[in-house]
């Protein structure tokens, strides 16, 4: 079963408006990740924030993660066509051995149109 | 600098007939994994390997082995394919493990089709 659920499954936006997404799961975890996926492309890390932090930025991008509600939120800031892709986040479960499986939601698909 | 390469890129198989794909990766990475992407479901972690000569099973192992044999390549084989086996494979690699570090460093995919 998945862990990290997004939210919403697809998003269509205009250059330069922002684009807000949410991930929510189900379990205490370590750490959350965010990843981007062009069209028939690999993933791309984009972003990871601890358990212990409440927001992390990079660039354009924004990552909060509220702990208690269990549920993180990815904002791109004035949104290019570039940023067209779909977005996952993925969960690591907080485990007792040293491995840290992570579990991939289904993806928000954002299409930023000019 | 490559990065992790997946080969083949596309591939159609008949029913019961066996492959497998290779994935290599140039960074020296001890963590390595095979996931598949199914339209709706995320990514699914078939196998993975933290290290030469090492493997274990993720969430969706059945019908599929894995070997490593060197540390760069972590191969997926599928002895007697099925149509509920199309989908796209990806590859990962990590420096260390994923619930510590984080960022994977994923291959382009490899798109199987089985008839």
């Amino acid at each position: 079963s998945q862990q990290g659920e997004e939210d919403p499954q697809a998003l269509s936006i205009q250059e330069g408006e922002n684009a807000t997404m949410n991930c929510s799961y189900k379990t205490s975890i370590n750490n959350l990740q965010w990843y981007r996926q062009n069209s028939g492309r690999g993933l791309v890390h984009l972003i990871l924030i601890r358990s212990n932090e409440r927001e992390k930025h990079s660039g354009r991008l924004r990552v909060t993660l509220d702990t208690s509600k269990k549920s993180s939120s990815l904002l791109i800031t004035a949104s290019r066509a570039a940023d067209t892709a779909s977005y996952f986040c993925a969960t690591v479960k907080k485990t007792t051995d040293s491995w840290g499986k992570l579990q991939f939601g289904a993806g928000t698909q954002v299409v930023v149109t000019p | 600098n490559a990065g992790v390469t997946q080969t083949p890129k596309f591939r159609v198989l008949k029913t019961g007939q066996s492959m497998t794909l290779l994935c290599a990766q140039d960074m020296n990475h001890e963590y390595m994994y095979w996931y598949r992407q199914d339209p709706g479901m995320g990514l699914r972690l078939i196998h993975y390997s933290v290290g030469e000569g090492t493997t274990a099973k993720g969430e969706v192992p059945d019908g599929y082995n894995v070997s490593r044999l060197k540390k760069q390549n972590f191969l997926l084989g599928l002895e007697s394919a099925a149509p509920s086996q199309t989908s796209v494979y990806f590859c990962a690699s990590s420096l260390l493990a994923g619930g510590h570090t984080g960022e994977l460093f994923f291959g382009e995919g490899s798109r199987l089709t089985v008839l």
